[in-house]
């Protein structure tokens, strides 16, 4: 299985701060149609995950456009410019190009 | 709006099976898979399965193969995952979401499935 490793896992930002968090996976993320499934989630505490950012660097709709996703074969980066009170909780990087499908290990957002 | 709405909580006894249910909306069921996922008490994400059910067809890990089945109900827009021979080590919330390789994978998910195995 493909390994997604995260860092760091715990992020204390302060408000108004920006924030990066970074993932990197065991095999290239290339599919064979030439897009890279990279995706990132946002699971605030109690809540179901909801996904960021798909394929990379395409924002979901309803996310806010401080949140911005880079990176190619084996080296993500999920960015957000401007941390505010409602983006604390945990963040998961996850590849969909092989099967089995994986997930990073999260990283916990906390405000300073 | 889509929308995925799954059963209320379980409690079972090692050894015992398990069925969760994830009802669809707000689209139409045969044009996307469905995957679930589970997350122990404190832990992050796992992936445990993905069904298409238009044919029936499904993807599931080796860990968890000739334990997990995924079988959907065009009818109801139901998907279902049964998860057999419980251990303590499958307590965790079961979630399903939508699947599909050109929508980037997991756009919606459901509101999740505590499952608790105990004794």
């Amino acid at each position: 299985d493909v390994v997604m490793t995260q860092s760091p896992l715990s992020l204390p930002v302060t408000l108004g701060q920006p924030a990066s968090i970074s993932c990197r996976s065991s095999q290239s993320l290339v599919y064979s149609d030439g897009n890279t499934y990279l995706n990132w989630f946002q699971q605030r505490p109690g809540q179901s995950p909801r996904r960021l950012m798909y394929k990379v660097s395409n924002r979901d709709s309803g996310v806010p456009d401080r949140f911005s996703g880079s990176g190619s074969g084996t080296d993500f980066t999920l960015k957000i410019s401007r941390v505010e009170a409602e983006d604390v909780g945990v963040y998961y990087c996850m590849q969909g190009t092989h099967w089995v499908i994986t997930f990073g290990q999260g990283t916990r957002l906390e405000i300073k | 709006q889509v929308q995925l709405v799954q059963s209320g909580a379980e409690v079972k006894k090692p050894g015992a099976s398990v069925k969760v249910s994830c009802k669809a909306s707000g689209y139409t069921l045969t044009t996307y898979g469905i995957s679930w996922v589970r997350q122990a008490p404190g832990q992050g994400l796992e992936w445990v399965g993905w069904i298409n059910p238009n044919t029936g067809d499904a993807n599931l890990p080796p860990k968890l193969q000739g334990r997990v089945a995924m079988t959907a109900d065009t009818s109801t827009s139901t998907v279902y995952m049964e998860l057999r021979s419980l251990r303590s080590d499958d307590t965790a919330v079961y979630y399903c979401a939508r699947d599909s390789r050109s929508g980037g994978h997991f756009d919606y998910w459901g509101q999740g499935t505590l499952v608790t195995v105990s004794s």
